[in-house]
């Protein structure tokens, strides 16, 4: 069984540049989760997805960060523009439901400059 | 509001030895315990999960945890450490009771795990 797959794997842009994320879950996995990971710290829920629908977005800073699941598989995240203080792995995590074990994928790492 | 604390930032032990990776929560409600493992530049993969019953719960690669409600404790254990367990480890917790938005798990900040020969 395939794991979670995302891309790019890293990411280096300047900052006030644009960037997405992509993600997509292990298949049948009706939950996804988008997490920031600073160093030397545990991740951080930013959205969770049951489906297509966004049901815990309350981490994530809206004023430039977006998130879509929009047939309910794959994912993508945005930031625009990108800070300095953006700079982490962002990783993505799918369950067969909500409550259930999360599956991680590898994470971008994304660095602003 | 829940919380996971890891009190060690890094455990050494020597190869063969046992391993003890400390874990404390606090929720209001019961808890669900999990302990991932993230070796470098990968993702967290997931151990072993305590959700009810015995209070012993066996993992993957031979690591197991103790559930201890009266101390509010999940610590992470192994009879016998291999170099290869050397990784970071996370303990994460989430409220049994919380639905919705409150429904999240919540991650320590990690114990990094060096096993020498």
């Amino acid at each position: 069984e395939a794991g979670v797959v995302q891309s790019p794997r890293y990411k280096i842009i300047e900052k006030k540049q644009p960037v997405a994320f992509w993600c997509n879950p292990i298949s049948g996995h009706n939950t996804l989760y988008w997490y920031l990971q600073n160093l030397g710290q545990g991740p951080e829920l930013l959205i969770r997805y049951e489906n297509e629908e966004a049901v815990d977005d309350s981490q994530l800073p809206k004023d430039r960060f977006s998130a879509e699941r929009l047939k309910g598989v794959d994912s993508t995240l945005k930031i625009q523009p990108a800070e300095l203080g953006d700079s982490a792995v962002y990783l993505c995590a799918s369950s067969p439901q909500v409550g259930r074990e999360q599956y991680f994928g590898p994470g971008t790492r994304l660095t602003v400059t | 509001a829940q919380s996971v604390a890891q009190p060690e930032d890094q455990v050494n032990v020597a190869e063969g030895n046992p391993l003890t990776v400390k874990c404390t929560y606090s929720v209001s409600g019961n808890p669900y315990l999990f302990w991932y493992v993230q070796y470098p530049n990968r993702g967290l993969q997931f151990l072993l999960k305590y959700i009810t019953g015995d209070n012993l719960v066996k993992g993957s690669y031979g690591f197991e945890a103790e559930f201890n409600k009266s101390q509010t404790s999940f610590h992470l254990k192994k009879p016998s450490a291999l170099v290869s367990d050397s990784a970071l480890y996370f303990c994460a917790v989430r409220d049994m009771r919380l639905t919705g938005g409150g429904n999240k798990l919540t991650f320590g900040t990690g114990t990094q795990l060096k096993v020498e020969l």
